[in-house]
C-alpha cells in the first residue's frame, strides 16, 4: 500500500500476556519511529530506527518493551508481561530520510492496546 | 522543560471564522523544524504544515498558515474560514537538528470544535 500500515488495529490482552505490534512503513523510508499515545495526550516518543539500526530507544518505558527492524523495513514493537498502564495507542511513523529538514512524518492508523 | 507547549486544551470557533492555536517551543539548536498535525476522532495523524527554523517567510498551506516568531519561540497555527470538518485534535511538533534529527517531540494538543 501507499501508506504506513499497522497491525493489529485493536488488541485486547490479559495482564501478563506478551503482545507484538507490527509496522510496515512506506517503501524506501529510512526513518521509523514508534510513539505511545495515551488517551487525551500527545504522542510520546518510544524509539527510532534509521534503516535497521536502532539509534535511539530512550523513550522505551521499561525493559519489557523491545523493538526491532531487522531488514530495515518492517518493524515490530514487542511488549512483554503487559501491565494495565501499557494500555494506549501505539503509533508508527516513517519518513523518507533522517535529518531535521526532511519533511513530515507519515503515520499509520495506530494499534490500540487494551490490557485487562 | 517541555519541548513543546500547547496551553489551550480546548478551543471553539464559529464556522467560517478564523482561529489561532498556540504553540511555543524550547530548543537550543539553531536548526530545527516545526510541524502541525491534525488528529480527527478516527485517530490518524494528518500532516498540515511545516516551518523550518531558517525559513524567513511564514509557511502557508491553503487555509493553514503558521505564524512563526523565532525570537519568542512560538509557532502558532492559524486556520482561516473554519469548516465543520476542522473539528479535531491539533498537535504542534518539533524536530531538532542535533545528531541525526531523530528527536521529534509533540505537544499535548488542542481540541478544536467548530460550531455551525
Amino acid at each position: 500500500g501507499a501508506g504506513v500500515s499497522q497491525s493489529p488495529r485493536y488488541k485486547v490482552a490479559k495482564r501478563g500476556q506478551d503482545v507484538a505490534l507490527r509496522c510496515d512503513p512506506i517503501s524506501g523510508h529510512v526513518s521509523l519511529f514508534w510513539y505511545q499515545q495515551a488517551l487525551g495526550q500527545g504522542p510520546e516518543f518510544l524509539t527510532y530506527f534509521q534503516n535497521e539500526a536502532q539509534l535511539d530507544k530512550s523513550g522505551l518505558p521499561s525493559d519489557r518493551f523491545f523493538a526491532e527492524r531487522p531488514e530495515g523495513s518492517v518493524s515490530t514493537l514487542k511488549i512483554q508481561r503487559t501491565q494495565q498502564e501499557d494500555s494506549a495507542v501505539y503509533l508508527c511513523a516513517s519518513s523518507l530520510r533522517s535529518g531535521v529538514n526532511t519533511g513530515e512524518l507519515f503515520f499509520g492508523e495506530g494499534s490500540r492496546l487494551t490490557v485487562l | 522543560a517541555q519541548k513543546i507547549t500547547q496551553t489551550q486544551p480546548g478551543m471553539f470557533v464559529q464556522e467560517k471564522e478564523a482561529v489561532t492555536l498556540d504553540c511555543t517551543y524550547d530548543t537550543s539548536d539553531q536548526s530545527y523544524g516545526l510541524f502541525w498535525y491534525k488528529q480527527p476522532s478516527s485517530g490518524e495523524m494528518i500532516f498540515l504544515i511545516y516551518q523550518g527554523s531558517y525559513d524567513e517567510q511564514n509557511a502557508t498551506e491553503g487555509r493553514y498558515s503558521l505564524n512563526f516568531q523565532k525570537a519568542r519561540k512560538s509557532a502558532n497555527l492559524v486556520i482561516s474560514a473554519s469548516q465543520l470538518g476542522d473539528s479535531a485534535m491539533y498537535f504542534c511538533a518539533m524536530r531538532e537538528g542535533r545528531n541525526t534529527g531523530n528527536q521529534f517531540y509533540f505537544g499535548t494538543g488542542t481540541s478544536l470544535t467548530v460550531i455551525p
